[in-house]
């Protein structure tokens, strides 16, 4: 049971919008910045979003990041063949004694 | 460009310690966290700790009596000490950096680790 609650799966055709919610409380993405990340088959994580809506250098801007309260959104728009990947995020978790937590990640098809 | 690149023994029997090795190419650690990550079917990705840089560390509650982390500046590595491993610890482990800004923004290969008699 991840503390971060993501759907499982996702899908999408190519061209299509897709979000994928990822879902806290006020311990973790309702006080914290939160992370996303893709993984390819085989691969490991690549940080796509950081601090809330933030892109690294290289992520193309079809991918953006939001946040209300204690959920956030990845969005992909102009969806490709090569987006098809599981989707996590992540937040700081602030209970007893702190820890970095993850989604369960979302696994997106691109039909 | 920074590149992570892991080893450790991959098969283990129950209650052995795991033993990973992360080296850092291309940046020096200074300035930096370095974290190690696991990831399994049944437990998803699992924060296990870092390191900072002037080796203070941040466990994990859950893994925290069992876990050890080291770092030696000199050769640019960071380790992972798990001890009395069982089946639930078998995963892929990753090592990972974290920044003031951003959050494992470079990983490392992954190495899977089986935990099996």
């Amino acid at each position: 049971q991840s503390v971060l609650t993501q759907p499982p799966s996702a899908s999408g055709t190519p061209g299509q919008r897709v979000t994928i919610s990822c879902s806290g409380n006020t311990s973790n993405i309702g006080t914290y910045y939160v992370y996303w990340y893709q993984q390819l088959p085989g691969a490991a994580p690549k940080l796509l979003i950081y601090r809330d809506n933030q892109r690294p250098s290289g992520v193309p801007d079809r991918f953006s990041g939001s946040k209300s309260g204690t959920s956030a959104s990845l969005a992909i728009s102009g969806l490709r063949s090569e987006d098809e990947a599981d989707y996590f995020c992540a937040a700081w978790h602030d209970s007893l004694s702190g820890r970095w937590v993850f989604g369960g990640g979302t696994k997106l098809t691109v039909l | 460009q920074v590149q992570l690149q892991q080893w450790g023994a991959g098969l283990l029997k129950p209650s052995e310690t795991l033993s990973l090795t992360c080296g850092v190419y291309g940046e020096s650690l200074s300035g930096y966290s370095w974290s190690w990550i696991r990831q399994s079917p049944g437990r998803g990705l699992e924060w296990i700790g870092e390191i900072h840089y002037s080796g203070s560390t941040t466990y994990s509650p859950s893994l925290k009596s069992r876990v050890t982390m080291s770092i030696d500046t000199s050769k640019d590595q960071f380790s992972l000490k798990l001890s009395s491993v069982t089946a639930a610890d078998t995963a892929v482990y990753y090592c990972a950096r974290n920044s003031t800004e951003y959050l494992f923004d470079f990983w490392g290969q992954g190495t899977l680790v089986t935990v099996s008699s």
